[in-house]
């Protein structure tokens, strides 16, 4: 599975959007970008995920850029209860495989 | 959604006795299930895979015979830490995958601190 780099935190003032950035550029073909978060002492948590094609649900939207080699989670409105470690995996959506999590970015929502 | 429900949240027990970590898919078929742990600001590092009726994967320096891994139904798999140490304290969590889970296709439990003493 491709490698991701993320920036090992950030600051988001709550009410604010959080635009949480990923790098996969050895993305291939056939793998998906997941998104989890995890808030502290509690197992993560899925948000979303993707192909190619920008994706929304009532958590977040994620923005895949054309060559695929990066892509955005967006908080819409973020609130206190958002401030976690976000993960952005990239696997491939066949087989048994285990999702292999990087450090992540700490996000901090500030009232 | 799909459930996975992870006991105990806390333990915490001698050096040298053994503790049982027990997850339970609660509305899908587990087929497979991954165990991670996770030590203070640290990811979550893999420490192994068992596919329901086989015998578990271990990841490169998790001793097989010290975690202890039984996957023996579609909606249990348990780890247990044989003859525990202080070194083992971490944050255990299971994730589980089958059949009946929705598009998502892992589903965590709420893992387990453990603490020796």
């Amino acid at each position: 599975d491709a490698k991701t780099t993320q920036p090992t935190s950030m600051d988001c003032a709550e009410g604010r959007a959080a635009n949480l950035p990923c790098n996969h550029s050895t993305i291939s073909g056939n793998e998906y970008v997941y998104w989890y978060r995890q808030i502290h002492s509690q197992g993560p948590q899925y948000i979303i995920h993707g192909l190619k094609n920008n994706e929304t649900n009532e958590m977040a939207s994620l923005i895949i850029t054309e060559d695929r080699k990066s892509s955005t989670l967006i908080l819409p409105h973020a609130t206190l209860r958002d401030t976690a470690v976000y993960y952005c995996i990239v696997r491939g959506n066949s087989g048994n495989t285990p999702l292999v999590f990087g450090k992540g970015t700490r996000l901090s929502v500030i009232a | 959604g799909a459930v996975v429900s992870q006991h105990p949240s806390r333990v915490i027990c001698k050096s040298g006795t053994s503790v049982k970590i027990e997850c339970r898919s609660l509305d899908f078929q587990a087929t497979t299930m991954f165990w991670y742990r996770q030590f203070p600001k640290q990811s979550l590092m893999l420490m192994a895979t068992s596919n329901e009726g086989s015998k578990a994967t271990y990841e490169q320096g998790v001793e097989k015979d010290k975690f202890l891994i039984n996957h023996a139904s579609l909606t249990l798999s348990t780890l247990t830490v044989t003859s525990a140490h202080p070194e083992d304290s971490s944050f255990y969590i299971c994730s589980a995958r089958g059949y009946g889970q929705g598009n998502n296709g892992y589903t965590f439990g709420s893992g387990t601190r453990l603490t020796v003493v």
